[in-house]
This record gives structure tokens, C-alpha cells and sequence, in this order.
């Protein structure tokens, strides 16, 4: 079955750290979303990327990287500038940008 | 891009129809307007899209009025697993890849 893959399910950061987060779609769609959800809040838009090797920065970028070396995979790095990562972190992928998105299942990050 | 409101919650009993009213007063000529549904600790499911008068598909229906100012999703008979958040957004055709979510509105059936 095709759909996106975001792994781990729940990942524990230490301060001053990065860490990585996966995301991988089989669903052949160019356009892939990075999306933070805090509790009780709508999805505020981190980075999209339309295209292999193109990504553009959403309207909370700030701590944030991302890279898209291949169509399947989009993976996020929170990196120690983030001042308050933990939250909910959502993965989207579309067809278009006019299309409906299909997004992974999330990964809860929190800092200890 | 169109900015959204819609009722924070809503509580209905099961069986009953639910409608949830988006307003988007600043909508574009090329926007379209999409519904999704969010279960705690998941991403967000695709229920809907439409452009404008009605559309209906296996799970909801949407209206839409001539002036496109506003939108409905109607849920038929909801039951406890309907239970969710539903956000209401609005966006623009090719180019526009910034869709906002707000924080939508809160479903909570009733037994």
C-alpha cells in the first residue's frame, strides 16, 4: 500500500542536541511538507519542498533544516537553535500543490 | 491567501447530521476549499475538496454558495467515531504550496 512513513513514532531530544526525523512517501508525489502542531493548535507550516533539491522555507523555519536529495524522502533536523522543539511533527505529501495531502502518521519529539 | 473561521467546537448525538460553517470572506478567484479530519495523536485525513455549489462523496458533503464566502460540511448521522478535529482550509491552484491550518473545530459526538 502506498503512503508516508515517519519514523521514530516518539523521539527524546537532550538539550543542545540535533536529531533527525524521517519522513519517506511511496506515493510518487513531488510536492512533500513539514508541518508542527503544539497542543490544542492548528499545523503551522515548517519547510516544503515541490521538487528534488528545491525546499522552501514556511512560516516557521527559524531552528529548522531540511534537505531533498530524492523524490521519496524529506527528512527534517531540529537543530539546538530550535528554543522550543518539543511538539508534534507532522509530514504531508501532495501531488500538486491543488491537491488534497496525505500525511504520515507524526512524531512526537520531546526535550528532556 | 484566504483566511478561515470556524467555530472553535461542537458537540452533537449520534445519528444526528452535523454542519460545520468556514467562513472565508477573502476567498480568490482560483481557491479552492478543502476538509480534513484530525484523530489525537494522527495526521490530519483528507475528507473533501470542492470549488463550488455541492459536492458529496462516500463520507461527507460540502456546499458551497454562488459567492464561495463560506462553506458547509455536513456529516450524515455521526456516530462516537467521528469524535475529531475538522479544519477548514482554503488555497489557491498551482503555486500556492503555503496551506494554513487553523485550529479547526472540535467534534464531539454524544452517545
Amino acid at each position: 500500500d502506498g503512503g508516508i512513513t515517519q519514523s521514530p513514532k516518539y523521539l527524546f531530544r537532550k538539550e543542545g542536541q540535533n536529531v533527525t526525523l524521517s519522513c519517506e512517501q511511496n506515493l510518487n508525489h513531488d510536492a512533500m511538507y513539514w508541518y508542527r502542531q503544539d497542543p490544542g493548535q492548528g499545523l503551522r507550516l515548517i519547510y516544503y519542498s515541490q521538487i528534488v533539491n528545491d525546499f522552501q522555507k514556511g512560516d516557521i523555519a527559524e531552528g529548522y533544516s531540511v534537505s531533498r536529495e530524492k523524490k521519496e524522502s524529506f527528512p527534517l533536523t531540529v537543530t539546538s537553535a530550535q528554543k522550543n522543539p518539543t511538539a508534534f511533527y507532522l509530514c504531508a505529501s501532495s501531488i500538486g500543490s491543488e491537491d488534497g495531502y496525505t500525511f504520515g502518521s507524526g512524531t512526537r519529539l520531546t526535550v528532556v | 491567501l484566504a483566511k478561515t473561521t470556524q467555530p472553535i467546537s461542537m458537540d452533537s448525538y449520534e445519528g444526528q447530521e452535523v454542519n460545520i460553517t468556514c467562513s472565508h470572506n477573502n476567498i480568490a478567484t482560483n481557491d479552492y476549499i478543502t476538509w480534513y479530519q484530525q484523530f489525537p495523536s494522527q495526521g490530519p485525513r483528507f475528507i473533501i475538496q470542492g470549488y463550488k455549489t455541492k459536492v458529496t462523496n462516500e463520507v461527507a458533503s460540502l456546499f458551497i454558495p454562488a459567492d464561495r464566502k463560506s462553506s458547509t460540511l455536513s456529516l450524515p448521522r455521526v456516530s462516537l467515531s467521528d469524535t475529531a478535529v475538522y479544519y477548514c482550509l482554503v488555497g489557491s491552484g498551482a503555486g500556492s504550496y503555503q496551506l494554513t491550518f487553523g485550529k479547526g473545530t472540535k467534534l464531539s459526538v454524544i452517545p
